[in-house]
């Protein structure tokens, strides 16, 4: 079965300071991994996805992922981030890249300390 | 970009009362729509996936006779929740997979249920 983890629940930074929300994911086959965002009392927007190919991916709003295979991680990075970057982050796993039956991390919370 | 439009946004009812949520992909035709359901400070959970024209798959432990899906067409899906109980409180979402291959799915921005 697969599952996905997301160690950290909360995770305060600094306005301008680097980002690193970490997911661990467990699956059979090849992973089709997705990061979403979602700010309070709203839905999920994508921010990246990776199908295949190159394992650093570029996503919205300055946003980046790294697949490690061998880490089975996919950790969602971003070099400095601003006070509206503030909201709640889910790593999700899929059996193929169009995104179905997806599995969710539990989610960071991230704040955004001025 | 593809959106999801899911409506009503928060809705507030007595206990007994059943309610409708809609889900309509309003510029893509989706083939295929998921609802999920949120708690507070918790993630998703997949209740149930629904193919437009046929019956929807519930999720183990999810009550198909409580939680109504109706997908009567490429771009609208329906959850009911009948006889709401307090229970049933909480944060629902749904998605919609575009028809086209290799495109993820698109979120609505929730509906927030209350059962007092």
């Amino acid at each position: 079965a697969q599952s996905v983890t997301q160690p950290d629940i909360h995770i305060t930074v600094s306005e301008g300071a680097s980002l690193e929300l970490r997911c661990n994911y467990s699956y059979g086959a090849t992973p089709y991994l997705f990061w979403y965002v979602q700010s309070p009392g709203q839905g999920l927007q994508l921010l990246l996805k990776y199908f295949s190919g190159d394992t650093l991916v570029q996503g919205i709003k300055g946003f980046e992922a790294e697949f490690k295979r061998s880490q089975s991680s996919f950790n969602l990075r971003k070099p400095s981030v601003h006070w509206s970057d503030a909201a709640e982050y889910f790593c999700a796993v899929g059996p193929n890249n169009a995104g179905n039956m997806l599995t969710f991390g539990g989610g960071t919370r991230l704040m955004v300390k001025p | 970009g593809a959106v999801v439009s899911q409506h009503p946004s928060w809705v507030i009812c007595k206990s007994g009362t059943s309610v409708k949520i809609e889900c309509r992909s309003l510029d893509f035709q989706a083939t295929t729509m998921f609802w999920y359901r949120q708690f507070p400070k918790q993630s998703l959970m997949l209740m149930a996936t629904s193919n437009e024209g046929s019956k929807a798959t519930y999720e183990q432990g999810v009550e198909k006779d409580k939680f109504l899906i109706n997908h009567a067409s490429l771009t609208l899906s329906t959850l009911t929740v009948t006889s709401a109980h307090p229970e049933d409180s909480s944060f629902y979402i749904c998605s919609a997979k575009p028809r086209t291959a290799y495109q993820p799915q698109h979120f609505g921005d929730g509906t927030r249920l209350s059962i007092l």
